[in-house]
This record gives structure tokens, C-alpha cells and sequence, in this order.
């Protein structure tokens, strides 16, 4: 049962290049949106979030996007650097069911010089 | 900048042996929880606690685990019986109410 779902299991990117990862959820119930990134052996790392009730937030070079009526949400980030190398993670959470998190399957991005 | 801290780093114990994960969350947050990454797959959502009860557990988080609270600062999860099935990164994580939940490095735990 995938609820939150990453399609793109590795995406490659020039250094200084827009970098799109796309995330798709199926439960409507969802209200927050999350992003992380992992290196590998190590834990998740938070990005950036969005509530539900938004539709974009900002933080220097990354910018996450929802899309509720399509169910979707992107980060992008911009430029892209080769320390941006890593699994980034979407996830979501259905306020007062204990705030889990439930995650997508991970995107592996490259940024190459 | 406060962190949460997980030890062991790694764990390796035989099949049938219970172990223990411990983890230090951020002091001030309210919500706990343990993850786990099996090698190659996706970050699962094990177990939440909240209050000093557990609030969520998914259908992995079965009669062979528990979690317990201690005293003020740590908070550990229990493998009674491993499996070699057992076999993964778990990671503990803290969050304040209705915020993004903050991760440990991860303990890898190895059944052999």
C-alpha cells in the first residue's frame, strides 16, 4: 500500500541546474508535506515542509510545491550544487494520527560538475 | 543545535537474542518515534509514542517489540527474539507537536 510515491528512482543534474523531484500521495487525509535528504549511514535530514493549506514555500535554494487537487508535490532546488548529491525523501502526515511519517521510495540525485 | 543521538552505532547479535536500542531525542519535544530502513528499501514507520504511551504502531511493530521511556531523556526500543529479518537501520526520531521530526544517525542492527 505506497500512499506516498516517488517515481524517479535516481535523477542526474548539471551543477548550477534546476533540480526537480516529484512526489505523488494517493491519501487526501494527508495535511503536511515534508522533504529530507540522506547520505548514506546516516539519518534522514529535514529540508522543508508545507502545510495543506498552502500551495509553495521558499527557504534560499530549495521550493516545494503542492499541488492537492493533483495529489503532488516537487521540490525544487536551485542552483543545484554537488553537495545536493544524495536520496531526498518525501513524506507526509495526517495530523493527529500520532504525526507519523509515512515516506516515499526515495529519488537518488546526482549533481554532477 | 540540539540532536537526536542513537547508540549503538551498529549492533550485530545472533538469531533469538533480544536487544536493545537506545536514543537520546531533543529534549524539549513531545513526540517520539523508531523507523527502520531495510537495505534498499524505504523508511518505515514503526512505532509512535506520545505522553508516555504509545499513540500509533504500524503492523510491523508486533508482540516482539516494544519501546520504553525510561526516565526523562531516553527512550529505547526492544527486539525480544531477533530474526534475521530484523536486519536494518532503525532510526529514532523526535518532533515538537504537529512539526518536522527530527532524526538520529541510525543504529544498524545485524541478525546473524
Amino acid at each position: 500500500d505506497q500512499q506516498v510515491k516517488q517515481n524517479s528512482p535516481s535523477l542526474s543534474v548539471q551543477e548550477g541546474r534546476i533540480s526537480i523531484l516529484n512526489c505523488d500521495y494517493t491519501n487526501s487525509m494527508f495535511d503536511y508535506f515534508l522533504w529530507y535528504k540522506k547520505y548514506p549511514a546516516e539519518g534522514p535530514t529535514f529540508l522543508i515542509s508545507i502545510s495543506s493549506i498552502k500551495d509553495k514555500n521558499e527557504d534560499g535554494r530549495f521550493t516545494v510545491f503542492l499541488n492537492k487537487s493533483a495529489k503532488h508535490l516537487s521540490l525544487h532546488i536551485v542552483p543545484s550544487q554537488p553537495g545536493d548529491s544524495a536520496v531526498y525523501f518525501c513524506a507526509a502526515i495526517l495530523t493527529g494520527g500520532g504525526n507519523k511519517l509515512t515516506f516515499g521510495t526515495g529519488t537518488q540525485l546526482k549533481v554532477e560538475l | 543545535e540540539p540532536e537526536v543521538t542513537q547508540t549503538p552505532s551498529h549492533q550485530v547479535t545472533q538469531m533469538g537474542q533480544e536487544v536493545i536500542l537506545r536514543c537520546v531525542p531533543i529534549s524539549n519535544h513531545l513526540y517520539f518515534y523508531w523507523y527502520r530502513q531495510i537495505l534498499g528499501q524505504k523508511v518505515e514507520f514503526l512505532v509512535s509514542f506520545y505522553n508516555n504511551e504509545i499513540s500509533e504502531k504500524s503492523e510491523i511493530f508486533d508482540d516482539q517489540f516494544s519501546v520504553e521511556r525510561p526516565d526523562g531523556s531516553n527512550f529505547t526500543l526492544k527486539i525480544r527474539s531477533t530474526k534475521l529479518e530484523d536486519s536494518a537501520m532503525y532510526f529514532c526520531a523526535s518532533s515538537d507537536v504537529y512539526r518536522e521530526a527530527f532524526f538520529g544517525q541510525g543504529t544498524r542492527l545485524t541478525v546473524v
